[in-house]
C-alpha cells in the first residue's frame, strides 16, 4: 500500500485531456511540493514536473502540474501515443524522513 | 553527459548478500544527495534510501532499515548499497537517482520562500533477483 493514492489507470484518445490525481496528507503534500515522473519499462523514470508545476527542460507544455491542500493532480492535453506511460507522484514526507511515492498510474492512449 | 550507472545486481538466495554500485560522471558528485529507488515486479515505485552530499545523514525505508547500509566515496564519485538478509520482497530493479534542492522565493524580496527537491537525474537501474 503506497503513501500516497493514485488511480491505478487512466485513459483517453490522441488530442484529448487527461487528469491523473494524487492524493497524500499533512507530513507529505501537504508540507512540501510534488513532483510527477514518467515511466517507460525498462528505462529510468523521466522527471515531468516538479515544484508544483515547473518543468525540466524538454518536457512539453502539454504536461501541467496543480496542488492544493494535500492533494495534487498531473494533467496532460493533446495526448499522443506516445504518452502512453506509467505515471508516478511524489513528495518528502517529514515524518517518515523520506521520499513518499504513489503507486502509479497506467496510462492508455486508445 | 550527466550520468548515473548502476551495477552489482544479479541472483542471491534469500539471507544472502549484495553490494549495489551507482557511478557518477558528468556533474559535481560530492554537491549533491543522492537515493536508491526500487521497483519490483508488478508493484510501484518504492524509495528505499537517501544521503546528503557528504554522507554524514542517511535515511532509510522502513522495509530495509537494519538490513540495508548506504554509503558514498565522494573521491570516488560513486554510491553504495551494501544489502544484507535478502528476502524475496527485495526483488526489483534499483536505480540510483541525484537529488535536487533550491529555494522558491515566494515574494519578490524573498523574505517569503520555501524549499524544493526532486530527484532530476536517474540510473537505467540494476536487476536484483532474490529466490532459492
Amino acid at each position: 500500500q503506497s503513501v500516497l493514492t493514485q488511480p491505478p489507470s487512466a485513459s483517453g484518445t490522441p488530442g484529448q485531456r487527461v487528469t491523473i490525481s494524487c492524493s497524500g496528507s499533512s507530513s507529505n503534500i501537504g508540507l512540501n511540493t510534488v513532483n510527477w515522473y514518467q515511466h517507460l519499462p525498462g528505462t529510468a523514470p523521466n522527471l515531468l514536473i516538479y515544484n508544483k508545476n515547473q518543468r525540466p527542460s524538454g518536457v512539453p507544455d502539454r504536461f501541467s502540474g496543480s496542488k492544493s491542500g494535500t492533494s495534487a493532480s498531473l494533467a496532460i492535453s493533446g495526448l499522443q501515443s506516445e504518452d502512453e506511460a506509467d505515471y508516478y507522484c511524489a513528495a518528502w514526507d517529514d515524518s517518515l524522513n523520506g521520499w513518499v511515492f504513489g503507486g502509479g498510474t497506467k496510462l492508455t492512449v486508445l | 553527459e550527466v550520468q548515473l550507472v548502476e551495477s552489482g545486481g544479479g541472483l542471491v538466495q534469500p539471507g544472502g548478500s549484495l553490494r549495489l554500485s551507482c557511478a557518477a560522471s558528468g556533474f559535481i558528485f560530492r554537491t549533491y544527495s543522492l537515493n536508491w529507488v526500487r521497483l519490483a515486479p508488478g508493484k510501484g515505485l518504492e524509495w528505499v534510501s537517501y544521503t546528503s552530499s557528504s554522507g554524514s545523514t542517511v535515511y532509510y525505508a522502513d522495509s530495509v532499515k537494519g538490513r540495508f547500509t548506504v554509503s558514498r566515496d565522494n573521491a570516488k564519485n560513486s554510491q553504495y548499497l551494501q544489502m544484507n538478509s535478502l528476502r524475496a520482497e527485495d526483488t526489483a530493479v534499483y536505480f540510483c537517482a541525484r537529488q535536487y534542492g533550491d529555494k522558491f522565493c515566494v515574494t519578490s524580496s524573498c523574505d517569503t520562500y520555501y524549499y524544493f527537491y526532486y530527484m532530476d537525474v536517474w540510473g537505467k537501474g540494476t536487476t536484483v533477483t532474490v529466490s532459492s
